[in-house]
């Protein structure tokens, strides 16, 4: 099915474990997005990506890696999981024509680090 | 840092009802506005977007945007109860990238 999607849904890990969130969209969209969503702070921005191999820091991007080599995907990397980094991960792109701002979301990885 | 603040709830309304959802924002640059609903255990989708003062209908949906006052509000008239979902707003300081209020949850009482 066209649009975007994330894996895995579900995800308990370890503290100090490495995890990987994939992102993949067939849209061909040129912008793609990592937020993460907690309680009582809303969506923010982890990092972002304009292009292929085009990526810069959103408003908390410590601790997490990023990566674009094709425009369809978008990992999003823990190099070694924290408590803190508990939270539901939504993958987003927009098509950087038109509409700035109108995002299409993935439906969410939620991640658990205990 | 850019802020959008809205007041977390829960907003009851009775079924036929008008809800109002309110939203603040920090930076006076933003250009572009947005409200997004976020379904219990979905991802947000987008309802709503205005850029210039004043109202913008769609539907039983209504934005509103003061810039002067940096608010942006979003009406739903006759509400129902599959309209209760949490209401995002957001605020677009530059680019593509989208600055998000933490949402204000809308019950919607038959």
């Amino acid at each position: 099915d066209a649009g975007i999607t994330q894996s895995p849904r579900y995800k308990i890990t370890e503290t100090g474990r490495q995890v990987t969130l994939m992102c993949h969209q067939t849209w061909s969209h040129s912008y793609m997005f990592w937020y993460r969503q907690d309680l009582g702070h809303g969506l923010r921005l982890i990092y972002y990506s304009a292009a292929a191999d085009i990526t810069d820091k959103g408003e908390v991007p410590d601790g997490y890696v990023v990566s674009r080599s094709k425009t369809e995907n978008f990992p999003l990397t823990l190099e070694s999981a924290t408590r803190s980094q508990t939270s539901v991960y939504f993958c987003a792109s927009s098509p950087g024509q038109g509409l700035p701002g109108e995002l299409f979301f993935g439906e969410g990885s939620r991640l658990t680090v205990l | 840092q850019k802020e959008v603040e809205q007041n977390s709830g829960p907003l009851s309304v009775p079924e036929g009802a008008i809800a109002s959802l309110n939203c603040t924002y920090s930076d006076r640059g933003s250009q572009s506005f947005f409200w997004y609903r976020q379904y219990s255990g979905k991802s947000p989708e987008l309802i709503m977007f205005i850029y210039s003062n004043g109202d913008k209908e769609d539907g039983r949906f209504t934005a509103q945007l003061n810039k002067a006052s940096q608010y942006v509000s979003l009406l739903i008239r006759d509400s129902q109860p599959s309209d209760s979902a949490t209401y995002l707003c957001a605020v677009n300081p530059d680019g593509n990238k989208l600055v998000f209020g933490a949402g204000t949850i809308l019950r919607v009482k038959s």
